[in-house]
């Protein structure tokens, strides 16, 4: 079974409305951690979000926030007031166990995200 | 803070040559650097997780004689493509694990290097 599963083959949204980008994973790890990156066409990745599964509350981090459900084991992104600049490739990401010196990230396949003028 | 950068952006090169990418933390201390390979529109496939001062850690089926990882700092670690083969050609891109976060399993990503085997 895939770790981290993002379904949504490509979404577009509104400038200025707000968007959610789906992410579920699997783990029998009570210790994990959870991140999202956003990949412009320049091929950067870059961190916007992270949860860690004892966190009590959603993480927020600016236009970002995290709707993280763990009895269902779903971690969406949501963007609000989305601008064009957030048309790009957003991935999902799992760390499995303790935070340790070589802990992994399993990332999930990705979602292109077109914000539409 | 928390930046990576790596260098070159981009290489094309013959067939049979080595093509060395280095990957530097600017504003921090790594440890721990990973190496991962993404095709077009697909994935990070994690390549090889590199640890200062000792032998890197390849994943299966990475060939460690053909990508040689060298963290020789706790800022530079090195990968290098050897012999490198049309079928090596991808996107290459290097993050570095910031311990000092809030979130210390954050991987700070590199702008990535595009290698180009002719």
């Amino acid at each position: 079974a895939q770790k981290i599963t993002q379904t949504q083959p490509g979404m577009f949204v509104q400038e200025k409305e707000a968007v959610t980008l789906d992410c579920t994973y699997d783990t029998s790890d009570p210790s994990y951690g959870l991140f999202w990156y956003k990949q412009p066409s320049s091929g950067e990745m870059i961190f916007l979000i992270y949860q860690g599964s004892y966190d009590q509350q959603n993480a927020t981090e600016g236009r970002y926030s995290l709707n993280f459900q763990k009895a269902r084991k779903s971690a969406n992104l949501v963007i609000s007031a989305s601008q064009l600049g957030d048309s790009a490739m957003y991935f999902c990401a799992m760390r499995e166990g303790i935070t340790g010196a070589n802990s992994k990230l399993t990332f999930g396949k990705g979602i292109t995200l077109s914000v539409r003028p | 803070g928390a930046v990576v950068s790596q260098h070159p952006s981009w290489v094309i090169c013959k067939s049979g040559t080595s093509v060395k990418i280095e990957c530097r933390s600017l504003d921090f201390q790594a440890t721990t650097m990973f190496w991962y390979r993404q095709f077009p529109k697909q994935s990070l496939m994690l390549m090889a997780t590199s640890n200062e001062g000792s032998k890197a850690t390849y994943e299966q089926g990475v060939e460690k004689d053909k990508f040689l990882i060298n963290h020789a700092s706790l800022t530079l670690s090195t990968l290098t493509v050897t012999s490198a083969h049309p079928e090596d050609s991808s996107f290459y891109i290097c993050s570095a694990r910031d311990e000092s976060g809030k979130a210390p399993d954050t991987q700070y990503f590199g702008p990535g290097t595009r290698l180009t085997v002719l």
